[in-house]
């Protein structure tokens, strides 16, 4: 079993629907970050949390430590955020490396 | 530059010959790390630095894989007598420091191995 699990692997969705994508993990992490890969490009980091919930544009990340899950939601999505959204956690102990979910395909379609 | 820089964008390179990879990291980034993103794979951890020295290599696959980084600053990821499971995308990141800092991404290295 991977440390950081992500569903779905896949999902198309119609221009203007809400997205979530959800985010298990099973070791100790200090920061969750999310990650968007667009083809052929490099990677974004759209947020770092370690508690709570963060907003920026129409996009929004909450994590629950407790329960060692996090989703991040995409409000009145349009095609351009179409990408491969990638989940990773900083563990407590490994000098902060990153250890990676297998990532999200996500397709809008307008 | 402002970002975090790989060179070269894309390497096709022989089985058998030796390969650098270059990444520049933001300046004043005192941690850096090397992912490899193989083909249909998800993302893996290589090596990271902390300024000059490599406490955690953990991740390089093989001896033939190395690298370095000097001045704190430029890194240099070294494949030797490459093999075509060699070829992957090789992704290099820095932040601020290790903890709870932000990671920055390059583009990363294509490399193909014929």
């Amino acid at each position: 079993k991977n440390e950081v699990e992500q569903s779905p692997q896949n999902l198309t969705a119609q221009e203007g629907e809400f997205i979530t994508i959800n985010c298990s993990y099973s070791v100790g992490i200090s920061a969750l970050h999310w990650l968007q890969q667009h083809p052929g490009g490099g990677i974004v980091s759209l947020f770092m949390l370690s508690s709570g919930k963060k907003k920026h544009g129409r996009l929004i990340a909450t994590i629950n430590i407790q329960e060692k899950h996090s989703s991040l939601h995409i409000t009145a999505s349009h095609p351009r955020d179409s990408a491969v959204y990638i989940c990773a956690v900083s563990q407590i102990q490994g000098a902060q490396k990153l250890v990676f979910g297998q990532g999200t395909r996500l397709t809008i379609n307008p | 530059g402002a970002g975090v820089s790989q060179s070269p964008s894309n390497k096709v390179t022989e089985k058998g010959k030796d390969v650098e990879l270059r990444c520049d990291p933001i300046s004043g980034h005192t941690a850096l790390y090397w992912y490899r993103q193989s083909l249909g794979q998800g993302l893996e951890f290589l090596i990271y630095f902390q300024g000059n020295s490599a406490p955690d290599k953990s991740g390089l696959p093989s001896d033939r894989f190395s690298a370095e980084r000097t001045g704190g600053s430029v890194s240099t990821l070294t494949i030797q007598r490459t093999q075509q499971e060699d070829s992957a995308v090789y992704l290099c990141a820095s932040s601020l420091r290790t903890g709870l800092t932000e990671a920055f991404f390059g583009q990363g290295t294509r490399l193909t191995v014929v």
